[in-house]
């Protein structure tokens, strides 16, 4: 069972154009919802963890510029901007645990390009 | 601060060959613990997760066991089968929706 859908799943970044991804959930029992980039050296990094709607954050890194957004409860955004190099951005879920963080659920990634 | 160091960046094995890969953690206290597996085109998947000294987590086939004295996580496989190639990555759980990756084992099967 599918417990997030990320769109779009590739997309062609012209350099200096931003980006907007989205990612939809499915099962409101992981309410926790996260972004993470995989680069091209496939290296995992935690970017956002929002959890509330209205919840919002902002990050610059190394190749991107960031902006994450809890629209609703089952919906977080993603805008992608100043990318220089490649990478895919996964969106996760995850539920409280008892004992400490709970595994998280990967969707299935938006890889994007650099024109 | 956290981090997660993983030895091996590539591992190239045959089929029915025993499999290590080694997780080492820097963190206080107990943090969970975790493996994740990913596939060629799709997103990491969860294999297991242990938080306490001495929990062994296991799943098909795979197993490790948190070893805080010398504060690893290793990976470990009796027989791996083709189908068993992919990148692996141990992980550290900060809090909740965040977790420290290592830097990922790719691993080889040749038939």
């Amino acid at each position: 069972v599918t417990l997030l859908e990320q769109n779009p799943r590739w997309r062609l970044v012209p350099r200096g154009q931003a980006v907007n991804l989205r990612c939809i959930l499915k099962n409101s029992q992981y309410p926790w919802m996260s972004w993470y980039q995989q680069d091209l050296q496939k290296q995992l990094q935690w970017l956002f963890t929002l959890r509330s709607p209205g919840d919002k954050e902002v990050k610059s890194l190394p190749g991107a510029d960031y902006l994450a957004t809890r629209v609703t409860d089952t919906e977080l955004r993603l805008q992608v901007a100043n990318m220089s190099q490649g990478r895919t951005l996964y969106c996760t879920c995850s539920a409280v645990l008892g004992g400490g963080t709970g595994q998280l659920y990967f969707g299935e990634g938006s890889k994007l390009t650099v024109l | 601060g956290d981090s997660v160091t993983q030895t091996e960046g590539q591992v190239a094995l045959s089929e029915e060959d025993f499999l290590t890969i080694h997780c080492n953690y820097s963190a206080s206290g107990y943090p969970a613990l975790f493996w994740y597996v990913q596939y060629p085109g799709e997103g990491p998947q969860f294999l297991f997760r242990a938080s306490r000294d001495k929990e062994k987590g296991s799943s098909r086939g795979f197993e490790a066991t948190y070893d805080k004295g010398t504060t690893s996580f290793h990976l470990r496989k009796a027989s791996v089968q083709e189908s068993d190639s992919a990148v692996y990555y141990c992980a550290l759980g900060v809090n909740q929706g965040k977790l420290i990756f290592g830097q990922g084992t790719k691993l080889s099967i040749k038939p």
